[in-house]
């Protein structure tokens, strides 16, 4: 249980062009939803929060305009890149965070991640 | 700053030997501290978790000491396989927030 999955696993596009990547929770309902981004070596750093009908807050630094982040329902999040530059070839990471059944009600999952490669 | 600091940060051992990695954090008030096992090109994934009131947790071959008065915590991994050539991270939740504070990780390898 509590699995979170992402999609697509890995993408190649051409700069300046936008992709969108999908986060959903496959068998809980997750209230809060969060966007990673991890560099080569580098440990995962918060990129937003976003809560499912509400608008996501950003960390400091995130430009909110570049990076849309759109939480629709409780089971799907969704981060669009746009005008993707080559420096935004990273590896994206989406958790949710919720009580399913039988576990935690602390406890924050982790999607397999998205590696995205701007050319 | 709220910090989590791991040690060392990359570590070699042969197939079936224990090791023992370091975690210790600043962050204050302090929620829980996770520890997480990350394969490469893929997302972390839960091995342990615990409160300030809890001491050690087990989950297979995978043993979580913490010591919340010198906010200090440590993974121990015994008989090491293979498999469990990966990244280790060390993850503390504050009470301020609930924000996730991760440490850089210590990347592990297990050689035959």
């Amino acid at each position: 249980g509590a699995v979170v999955s992402q999609h697509p696993s890995r993408v190649i596009c051409k700069s300046g062009t936008s992709v969108k990547i999908e986060c959903r929770s496959l068998d809980f309902q997750a209230t809060t939803m969060f966007w990673y981004r991890q560099f080569p070596k580098q440990s995962l750093m918060l990129m937003a929060t976003s809560n499912e009908g509400s608008k996501a807050t950003y960390e400091q630094g995130v430009e909110k305009d570049k990076f849309l982040i759109n939480h629709a329902s409780l089971t799907l999040s969704t981060l669009t890149v746009t005008s993707a530059h080559p420096e935004d070839s990273s590896f994206y990471i989406c958790s949710a965070s919720a009580s399913p059944p039988g576990r935690s009600s602390y406890e924050q999952y982790f999607g397999p991640g998205t590696r995205l490669t701007v050319t | 700053k709220n910090q989590v600091e791991q040690s060392p940060q990359s570590l070699i051992i042969l197939e079936g030997k224990n090791c023992t990695l370091q975690c210790n954090y600043t962050v204050s008030p302090f929620s829980n501290l996770r520890w997480y096992k990350q394969d490469t090109g893929r997302g972390p994934v839960s091995l342990t978790i615990m409160t300030f009131s809890e001491n050690t947790k087990s989950n297979g071959r995978y043993t979580a000491t913490l010591d919340a008065d010198t906010k200090q915590s440590s993974l121990h991994i015994t008989a090491s396989q293979l498999s469990d050539s990966a990244s280790y991270i060390c993850v503390v939740r504050g009470n301020q927030g609930g924000k996730l504070i991760f440490g850089q990780g210590t990347e592990l390898s297990v050689k035959p």
